[in-house]
């Protein structure tokens, strides 16, 4: 069964920097071709995809964000780290991260946390 | 960059097929994959590779991909598919997500 869970911060200060975890569990992001995507969405809004990381540590991003964005993991923890940079009130948002793999895509969602922008 | 469009709302009547379309240019040359979301709730994969349905998806819902529109179908549409659908597609190893289309069924 594959479970992902996000957890940090509800609400940062404009111009700091955010720090998501997506802690998983029932795959591993050693195995050939799975990768841990990120995706958000401000309340009342679409879904925007910030990033994703492959079981070969390749790493793409959005490229509208790609300069604030930074996804790292560590496999032995199963966790996977999303950094935001310079936080606006505009990414006030539902920050989920996702299993992927090639056949599904996102096949398995965290729940989201819902990050606030505000001074 | 890639975009993708969803008309912002259907209405369908009890037991009538919906269906919600998907616009990009040649989408047809990629893969769609489409989401259900309701509220307050993460999203469900629906239907993958354009036509696709995982495992515990009912065969009510369908998909099709072909020139530039993409297209889920729900067909016996019942209460509970009311929800919100996006539609995904890859361009250039980038995901991009469609805006959402709000499914009333009344």
């Amino acid at each position: 069964q594959i479970t992902l869970k996000e957890s940090g911060p509800t609400l940062v200060k404009p111009t700091q920097t955010l720090t998501l975890t997506c802690t998983f569990s029932g795959f591993s992001l050693s195995t050939s071709g799975v990768g841990v995507g990120w995706i958000r969405q401000p309340p009342g809004k679409a879904l925007e995809w910030l990033g994703i990381i492959y079981w070969d540590d390749d790493k793409r991003y959005s490229p509208s964000l790609k300069s604030r964005l930074t996804i790292t993991k560590d496999t032995s923890k199963n966790q996977v780290v999303l950094t935001v940079t310079n936080m606006d009130p505009v990414d006030t948002a539902t920050y989920s991260c996702a299993h992927y793999s090639p056949l599904f895509s996102f096949d398995y969602w965290g729940q989201g946390t819902l990050v606030t922008v505000s001074s | 960059s890639y975009a993708l469009t969803q008309p912002p709302s259907v209405s369908v009547s009890p037991g009538q097929t919906a269906n919600i379309t998907c616009s990009g240019d040649k989408l047809g040359d990629k893969y769609a994959w489409w989401y259900q979301q309701k509220p307050g709730q993460s999203p469900v994969l629906v239907i993958y590779q354009d036509s696709k349905r995982p495992s515990g998806i009912p065969e009510r819902f369908s998909g099709s991909n072909s020139g530039n529109t993409a297209t889920l179908t729900i067909s016996g549409t019942q209460a509970l598919d009311e929800a919100d659908y996006f539609c995904q597609a890859w361009d250039s190893s980038t995901v991009v997500f469609g805006g959402g289309t709000k499914l009333t069924v009344l």
